[in-house]
């Protein structure tokens, strides 16, 4: 198994829902990161799980909660997000953390806030 | 941290055509220059990438060279297809840290 598997691929969520973002992967890779992206521009880094431990957080506001239960699952938890939150959210994973290799990226969840 | 640029934006080849696509980066100490593919509705694919000890790495139609010296990178697409109609991400970054992506190029091949 050599892929990033995401679910939802489509979230519409109101400004006061909570929902969860999965991201999955059997590579045994132990980095594992999250990225938002807007249309027409690349990926931003959100966060980074290092042996499921968070290395890095690039200054996300607190509505956005990663969690990372085990090594091969990675959630984003989502609370009060507000519409200009909408975006392609991104996970990626590599073998370890600032491995010289790329990172295999998933296929994203688009997320809609209204 | 790194602050890379890639240029052009938009590129329109005719198939069959060459395409290239130029990036530079501003930390010297940037050792490692992915290439990504990311296609509509998806997220982006490694296609190639080069580290700093190597000037140039080619892999069947695609090729990267590195100027380090100069400070820039450039993907070579030859023998374009439209299937290769995508968008471009160059990035940069050091072992042991994490990478920072270009702006994209958006390429386009005319069947």
């Amino acid at each position: 198994d050599t892929e990033v598997t995401q679910t939802p691929k489509h979230l519409v969520m109101g400004m006061t829902n909570k929902k969860s973002l999965k991201c999955e992967q059997h590579m045994g890779h132990r980095a594992m990161y999250w990225y938002k992206q807007k249309a027409k521009k690349p990926p931003e880094l959100m966060f980074v799980y290092s042996y499921e431990k968070l290395s890095i957080n690039e200054s996300v506001p607190s509505r956005f909660s990663p969690e990372c239960p085990n090594s091969s699952l990675l959630n984003l938890h989502l609370h009060a997000l507000q519409p200009e939150d909408s975006a392609l959210y991104l996970c990626a994973s590599s073998q370890v953390p600032g491995a010289v290799n790329g990172y295999t990226f998933g296929s994203g969840t688009r997320l809609t806030v209204v | 941290g790194e602050n890379v640029e890639q240029h052009p934006s938009t590129l329109s080849v005719q198939e069959g055509d060459s395409a290239v696509i130029k990036c530079t980066y501003s930390d010297s100490a940037s050792n490692y220059f992915p290439w990504y593919k990311q296609e509509l509705g998806k997220g982006p694919q490694l296609i190639i990438d080069i580290r700093s000890n190597v000037g140039e790495k080619k892999d069947q139609r695609i090729a990267v060279t590195l100027n380090k010296t100069a400070k820039h990178f450039s993907l070579h697409i030859t023998e374009t297809q439209p299937e290769d109609s995508a968008v471009y991400f160059c990035a940069a970054g050091r072992t042991g840290n994490q990478f920072y992506f270009g702006t994209g190029t958006s390429l386009t091949v005319i069947p």
